[in-house]
């Protein structure tokens, strides 16, 4: 079946623009995880969905990052007045939800540039 | 604060030679997961261990979670190129929500 996608895969932008980043869980997973990941670091937790709900919003670095998952399924995480340091993959991840073991299966990636 | 220590960092050795790398904490986590993920890609699933003392098996890949559920190792017996990548653990507290991963170990297995 269909793994989670995300778009797009590469995002250039400048500083201080808007961007989206889009993910497509994999279906019929409650859960959806945003994770950000630095060159030589593992992947940084942002933000965790239960259904349409944000769960744990507890890694949102500030106010500029937001997301929303309103039918349950496709993310969208939004950031605002992009910053230089806001460079980074970030990677969507869906698991099954609580009835599961937390096995997270992770998308591609969007790496996002900021000049 | 890193919760999950990965050792070592970089690991470079022959086709054929035999590893172990490891994945420390002092939190106890209800599973644990380890991934591989290679450059421009996202991380792949390997293996989730829940039960202290667990040991899984997957192929030339042992995994094993700490009596405490506070540690884990993955031995590689006869490295091949092909087992070149970033290996990361990560842990979870619950059985949903966020997982906090280690900064993983970068093998190179040269031919």
């Amino acid at each position: 079946g269909a793994g989670v996608s995300q778009t797009p895969s590469n995002k250039v932008t400048e500083k201080g623009k808007y961007v989206e980043l889009r993910c497509d869980p994999i279906s019929g997973h409650t859960a959806l995880y945003w994770y950000r990941q630095s060159l030589g670091q593992g992947p940084e937790f942002l933000i965790y969905f239960q259904g349409t709900g944000a769960a744990d919003d507890s890694g949102l670095p500030n106010d500029r990052f937001f997301a929303v998952r309103p039918e349950g399924s496709v993310s969208t995480l939004k950031i605002q007045r992009t910053e230089r340091g806001d460079s980074a993959v970030y990677l969507c991840a869906s698991s099954v939800g609580t009835s599961g073991s937390n096995e997270q299966f992770f998308g591609p990636g969007t790496r996002l540039t900021v000049l | 604060t890193q919760l999950l220590e990965q050792s070592p960092q970089f690991l470079s050795i022959q086709e054929g030679e035999n590893l172990t790398v490891y994945c420390n904490s002092s939190s106890v986590f209800s599973s644990l997961q380890w991934y591989r993920q290679e450059p421009g890609e996202g991380p792949v699933l390997l293996v989730t261990v829940v039960t202290g003392g667990e040991v899984k098996k997957l192929k030339r890949l042992t995994f094993q979670f700490g009596d405490a559920r506070k540690d884990s190792s993955l031995h590689i017996t006869a490295a091949q190129p092909g087992d070149t990548g970033l290996y990361l653990c990560a842990g979870a507290r619950t059985n949903a929500g966020k997982s906090t991963f280690g900064d993983g170990t970068t093998l190179t297995v040269k031919p």
